[in-house]
């Protein structure tokens, strides 16, 4: 059974870091790429960020370029997204998304909570 | 950025009805269209990759048509489980977009 268990979420002040995790299970971790998307609370949809299987490409929306930075421990089967100089705006809930076939997604994580507020 | 555009926003129908979802791309995304519901405090389940492949373990009774900029999603019957938010998604280019999502509702 595929599992995406994402931690690392909280209360943050504006322009300060935190860094989520997402430990997968149930799959063969190396082969697949893994994106973060995110969802504000009431509101929709919108991916964060994407990484190929190997690490070795990544790929972000214009919003959070330069701030996010998405990697991943295939040894450790865990998947990182580091977030620097936080706004209100990236408050959301963060899905752990699996890669269905490269840049789509089929399985996602319960989700963590990032709150971003003085 | 390609814009993926969702009607209705609201849909309020019956057990058994026919409902149809549209979902329309600010430009060609080539069927790299898929559906995904929402629960409430859930996270979205993938229901239909590429336009009209349905993933497994989802019921028949959903289906996907479209292509070029127009996509749809139909249930043919629909089930008192159903209720929820769709989201249409392209994945034809960065950025990846979702579109704003369609709130099912049962009467």
């Amino acid at each position: 059974e595929v599992q995406l268990v994402e931690t690392g979420g909280g209360l943050v002040q504006p322009g300060r870091s935190l860094k989520l995790s997402c430990v997968a299970s149930g799959f063969t971790f190396n082969n697949y790429w893994m994106s973060w998307t995110r969802q504000a609370p009431g509101k929709g949809l919108e991916w964060v960020a994407s990484i190929t299987n190997s690490g070795g490409s990544t790929y972000y929306p214009d919003s959070v370029k330069g701030r996010f930075t998405i990697s991943r421990d295939n040894a450790q089967n865990t998947l990182y997204l580091q977030m620097n100089s936080l706004r209100s705006e990236d408050t959301a809930t963060y899905y752990c998304t699996r890669g269905r076939y490269l840049r789509d997604f089929d399985y996602w994580g319960q989700g963590v909570m990032v709150t971003v507020s003085s | 950025d390609i814009q993926m555009t969702q009607s209705p926003s609201l849909l309020s129908a019956s057990v058994g009805d026919r409902v149809t979802i549209n979902c329309k791309a600010s430009q060609n995304i080539n069927k790299y269209l898929n559906w995904y519901q929402q629960k409430l405090g859930e996270a979205p389940k993938l229901l239909i990759y590429n336009t009209n492949n349905l993933q497994t373990g989802i019921p028949s009774r959903f289906s996907g048509s479209g292509s070029g900029t127009d996509y749809t999603l139909t249930i043919s019957s629909l089930q008192p489980e159903d209720f929820g938010t769709y989201f249409c998604f392209q994945h034809n280019s960065w950025p990846l977009t979702f579109g704003s999502g369609t709130k099912l509702e049962i009467k």
